[in-house]
């Protein structure tokens, strides 16, 4: 089956830990993306991949970082999250940037402490 | 910076139309897009737009571009409690290279039986 997945799910953690979210795609597609969820402002995006070792900042790039040493493989690091970093997160792919379905993700919701 | 805009809240009643708005400000987007977002999941991409088409037709769904004014909307026909949902409208940065996506802050629509 085709899909996105995100892990973990949900997660809390404490200000100044370091985290990563993983994201994983099984559909061979050359990009991938993070975006945050926030009440009131939408879908904002975090980093974008067009493909491997190919990665840029998104809307609201700061705190977090990302890597793309694999094509299926799109982690999210908040390598000292703090608790404006609350949020649900999804991560996305389709076969290239600006072509046809873009997959998303379950989502990933994060309580920053 | 590029920005997307969207009414944050449509009521309508189930078997009326529904007509989503969006207006956008970068000139150069290429491709315009409609997501669905169900309670509790993931967006799911409904369709999407070049900016050289005024309209596209998919069953129940009616996507006009006017692209002098920078305005798209999304005609839903015969309205569905099964279509609540919050929809997003999103363009696509850059131009044809672009890869970074800009979403609206979503219309939540809401369908009476």
């Amino acid at each position: 089956e085709a899909q996105v997945t995100q892990n973990p799910r949900y997660l809390i953690t404490v200000t100044g830990k370091k985290l990563t979210v993983t994201c994983s795609q099984n559909m061979n597609h050359e990009y991938m993306s993070w975006y945050r969820q926030d009440p009131g402002l939408g879908l904002r995006q975090i980093y974008y991949s067009m493909n491997v070792e190919v990665t840029d900042k998104g809307d609201v790039p700061e705190g977090y970082k990302v890597s793309r040493k694999e094509k299926r493989n799109f982690p999210l690091i908040l390598e000292s999250p703090s608790p404006n970093q609350t949020s649900l997160y999804f991560c996305a792919s389709s076969p290239q940037a600006y072509r046809g379905t873009q997959y998303f993700g379950p989502g990933t919701r994060l309580l920053v402490l | 910076g590029e920005d997307v805009e969207q009414s944050l809240f449509l009521s309508v009643r189930e078997g009326d139309s529904s007509v989503i708005n969006c207006t956008y400000t970068d000139s150069s987007s290429t491709y315009l897009y409609w997501y669905k977002q169900e309670p509790g999941a993931g967006l799911q991409l409904l369709t999407y737009i070049f900016s050289n088409m005024d309209m596209k037709q998919d069953q129940r769904l009616t996507v006009l571009l006017n692209k002098k004014d920078k305005h798209l909307s999304l005609r839903i026909a015969d309205t569905q409690t099964g279509d609540s949902a919050i929809y997003f409208c999103a363009e696509r940065e850059g131009g044809n290279q672009g890869g970074k996506l800009i979403f609206g802050q979503g219309t939540e629509l809401s369908v009476k039986p």
